[in-house]
């Protein structure tokens, strides 16, 4: 029972780089959501999808680009790395689009962007 | 817009005593409130919830209560043990409308239990 599982877990990049950061969940949920997590500021919503070929942006989407082409996968891709974006990021899903119920979380990955 | 304020951390406790910590949340509708637990090394797991004003979230010896009334959520234990050791997080969604699609969260705040 995988659950949400994101890749890589710990990753360093230099400024410029790009890189995808992926995520699948096995449990059918048609949301799916990353967020970021930085020291002193809580989690603040980057992208989130509400099912397969729908995306939307959350709080913080600059930089950011997602994609949704199945109800398993949730990439994020950062085009052109910036210290800014070092962080730990974190995949969520929920079956309920409407966040009535509970958001599973993956385990994070934490970024490092020189 | 959306807001969750919860008191700053670190807390420090010895293992059976009470514990409190507080969150007052800013929001334009009728929200959902959570409360949700980040382990050392770990992704965030859904602690406990309450869906309208009064409500009672309970799990594993914790508790809050939706007071629409002081707009606060405040999260409680009587007897905290060194395993309860993490980073709490109060969040809330809206009910309906855009803001229904994602969780405001608050800043986390980091419980350590001594023995």
């Amino acid at each position: 029972n995988a659950g949400v599982t994101q890749t890589p877990k710990f990753q360093v990049l230099k400024t410029g780089q790009s890189m995808t950061l992926q995520c699948a969940q096995d449990m059918n949920h048609e949301y799916m959501s990353w967020y970021r997590q930085d020291p002193g500021m809580g989690l603040r919503l980057i992208h989130y999808s509400v099912g397969a070929g729908i995306t939307d942006q959350g709080e913080v989407p600059n930089g950011y680009n997602v994609s949704r082409s199945t109800t398993e996968d949730f990439p994020l891709r950062l085009l052109s790395a910036a210290p800014s974006q070092t962080s730990v990021y974190f995949c969520a899903s929920s079956h309920d689009t409407g966040l009535s119920g509970e958001l599973f979380f993956g385990e994070g990955s934490r970024l490092t962007v020189l | 817009g959306d807001s969750v304020t919860q008191m700053e951390g670190p807390v420090t406790l010895s293992e059976e005593a009470f514990l409190t910590i507080n969150c007052t949340y800013t929001a334009t509708g009728y929200p959902s409130l959570f409360w949700y637990v980040q382990y050392p090394g770990e992704g965030l797991q859904l602690l406990l919830k309450a869906t309208k004003a009064d409500d009672k979230g309970s799990n594993k010896g914790f508790e809050a209560t939706y007071r629409k009334e002081t707009t606060s959520f405040h999260l409680e234990k009587g007897s905290v043990q060194v395993s309860d050791s993490a980073v709490y997080f109060c969040a809330l969604r809206e009910n309906s409308g855009a803001g229904s699609y994602q969780l405001t969260f608050g800043k986390g705040t980091k419980l350590s239990v001594i023995p």
